[in-house]
Order: C-alpha cells, then sequence, then structure tokens
C-alpha cells in the first residue's frame, strides 16, 4: 500500500454534469499530480499542485480544475462532462525535490454516459 | 518532442518462462529519468525502478532486471522465472529534469500487458 487514498473509488455521471474526485496524499508528500487513464492507454498528465499551487499542467481543457489543501490532500473538478471524460483518474503523491518517485493511488473509475 | 514506445501490445508467456518487455524512448535532454510502473488489476500504479540518465549501470532485484543503453536510447525490462503473480500491464515512463525543489510530469508509453500462464 501506498498510503494515498482516492474517493470515490466507482462513480457514473450524465454528459452535462460535473464531478469532483479526492485525494490524500502519503504523508510526508507536499506534491499532488493527477493524471487521467483511458482504457488500454497509459497515464496522461493533468496537473500537479506542490504547496497549494498548480505547477505544471498538461493539455487538458480549463473545464478540468484542482486544489490543494494545507494538509497536502487534493481535489480535481471536472466541468460539463463529455463521454470522452470516461476513464480512470490517478492521484499521484510525492515529496518536492525528489526526482519523480509517484506513489499512487487505486484511482477513480469515472464512467459518463 | 518526448515520446516513450512501447511496442509489444500484449504478451503471453508460462510460468517460469523469461521474458523482456522493451521501452524506447526520445528526448532532446541530455538529463532525464526513466521509470518502470506496474499496474495490476486494482489499478494502482507501483513504482518499481528509477534511473537517470547518467546512470547506464544495468540493475537487478531479484528475479527482475534493468538494461539501459543511451545509444540505442532504450531502458528494457526482464523478468527471469516469470510467476502468475507477475501478470499485470508494466508501463516505461519519461521524466525530464524539473525545476529546483520539483517534480515534474511523467510521459508515459502505452503499457505492455504480461499475461504469465501457469
Amino acid at each position: 500500500e501506498t498510503g494515498v487514498t482516492q474517493s470515490p473509488t466507482h462513480l457514473i455521471k450524465t454528459r452535462g454534469q460535473q464531478v469532483t474526485l479526492r485525494c490524500s496524499s502519503q504523508s510526508g508528500h507536499n506534491t499532488v499530480s493527477w493524471y487521467q487513464q483511458a482504457l488500454g492507454q497509459g497515464p496522461q498528465f493533468i496537473f500537479q499542485y506542490y504547496r497549494e499551487e498548480e505547477n505544471g499542467r498538461g493539455n487538458f481543457p480549463p473545464r478540468f480544475s484542482g486544489l490543494q489543501f494545507p494538509n497536502y490532500s487534493s481535489e480535481l473538478n471536472v466541468n460539463a462532462l463529455e463521454l470522452d471524460d470516461s476513464a480512470l483518474y490517478l492521484c499521484a503523491s510525492s515529496r518536492g525535490g525528489s526526482t519523480g518517485e509517484l506513489f499512487f493511488g487505486e484511482g477513480s473509475r469515472l464512467t459518463v454516459l | 518532442a518526448q515520446k516513450v514506445t512501447q511496442a509489444q501490445t500484449e504478451i503471453s508467456v508460462v510460468e517460469k518462462e523469461d521474458v523482456t518487455l522493451d521501452c524506447v524512448y526520445e528526448t532532446r535532454d541530455t538529463t532525464y529519468y526513466l521509470f518502470w510502473y506496474k499496474q495490476p488489476p486494482s489499478g494502482e500504479l507501483v513504482f518499481l525502478i528509477r534511473r537517470n540518465s547518467f546512470d547506464e549501470q544495468n540493475e537487478i532485484s531479484g528475479r527482475y532486471s534493468w538494461n539501459f543503453q543511451k545509444s540505442t536510447s532504450s531502458f528494457n525490462f526482464t523478468i527471469t522465472a516469470s510467476q502468475v503473480v507477475d501478470s499485470a500491464v508494466y508501463f516505461c515512463a519519461l521524466s525530464e529534469e524539473g525545476n529546483a525543489g520539483n517534480n515534474r510530469k511523467l510521459i508515459w508509453g502505452l503499457g505492455t500487458s504480461l499475461a504469465v500462464n501457469p
């Protein structure tokens, strides 16, 4: 176990709705990254939060937004859901300054109907 | 542009066979990091190894070994005497050296699905 927990584990939404996914990072980690993994694909970087500020963003539209809280937990919000947003959303925590070893949660599987 | 290619989509072996998973990468950076992660059916990505671009020494960890060759931009992963529990999707990933103090994003391959049959 990595100590990274995500909720909910599964959810179903309809097009146009909004969703919030949550992530608790491993103790001692101040950096959280979010990835989208479509079926049969590798993870795609959405964005990263470091000490409560966005620190890098992938090629995702503004309707994907996030927050990091003082305890370094994080939320991913997706507005105006589209069918293509159906995927496994993975949260990874790490220590700032480390060279990229990410500790992943088990993900939130989102289905958009 | 950075890119990671895992040409093998699926591999099926019989238990105790050795298997090598290929990874080829592209980057213009001189400093970068390469990773392998394992993703079992539960979905959680499990870190296996990190290698920086200046360290071409091969590494062995139990039944796992990695062969890093900068000349061919490859970072291959070999499982010796495979076991059923090795069945998973394996991802190779690439990261540039980040700004001081912060991590950077990983660029991932599409993964290789390994099935080890009894």
